[in-house]
């Protein structure tokens, strides 16, 4: 089956640090893959995506490589900031007819910025 | 674009009683949404997923006679939780499908007492 794993949380910067938060997946065929970010008490966000390999997903500044080969997508920013603090999900879907796209997420990792 | 909402964003019940949370995609039709459920501090968990017109699809482990779907148009789900229990107050959270992508709602507390 498919599967995500993200490294484990928390993680704590301070503001304009760099960021990485690793994420491989396990799936067959090639699946599309995506961040999401979860401020606290709100859904989920759509923060980036990529549909297929060496595909770069970015937004906000942060940023995302689709790497087949090493069948990772870790987030990266080069500076962070104190309103980057939320959980961050690494998901994938199946690009599968029929599979309604579900997606299999990661645990998530909080992120802590500090002033 | 792509705006889901929710609601209620919050609700508190008496045990024993029925809820019903609605989900809309604002601006594009969603053939299919999706109902989730968080708890404090995890992961998402997939309760159920949703398709215009047809039954939902329930996870295995989810109670479809407690945990109501419907899908009546291409812009509304609900999720009605039927005789709640202390045990089902949770964050639950939606989401609808453009295309390849989910959006998700900003999620309902419901915490029963």
């Amino acid at each position: 089956g498919n599967s995500v794993t993200q490294m484990e949380g928390p993680v704590t910067l301070s503001e304009e640090a760099f960021l990485t938060i690793n994420c491989t997946y396990t799936a067959t065929g090639y699946p599309s893959l995506f961040w999401y970010v979860q401020y606290p008490g709100e859904g989920l966000q759509l923060l980036l995506k990529a549909t297929k390999a060496d595909d770069k997903g970015s937004n906000k500044g942060f940023e995302a490589t689709y790497r087949k080969e090493t069948t990772s997508f870790h987030l990266e920013k080069g500076s962070v900031q104190v309103s980057d603090s939320a959980v961050y999900f690494c998901a994938l879907s199946p690009k599968v007819r029929g599979s309604n796209y579900k997606l299999t997420f990661g645990k998530g990792t909080l992120l802590t910025v500090n002033p | 674009g792509a705006v889901v909402s929710q609601h209620p964003s919050w609700v508190i019940c008496k045990s024993g009683t029925s809820v019903k949370i609605e989900c809309r995609s604002l601006d594009f039709q969603a053939t299919t949404m999706f109902w989730y459920r968080q708890f404090p501090k995890q992961s998402l968990m997939l309760m159920a997923t949703s398709n215009e017109g047809s039954k939902a699809t329930y996870e295995q482990g989810v109670e479809k006679d407690k945990f109501l779907i419907n899908h009546a148009s291409l812009t509304l789900s609900t999720l009605t939780v039927t005789s709640a229990h202390p045990e089902d107050s949770s964050f639950y959270i939606c989401s609808a499908r453009s295309v390849d992508t989910q959006y998700f709602g900003p999620g309902t507390r419901l915490t029963v007492l």
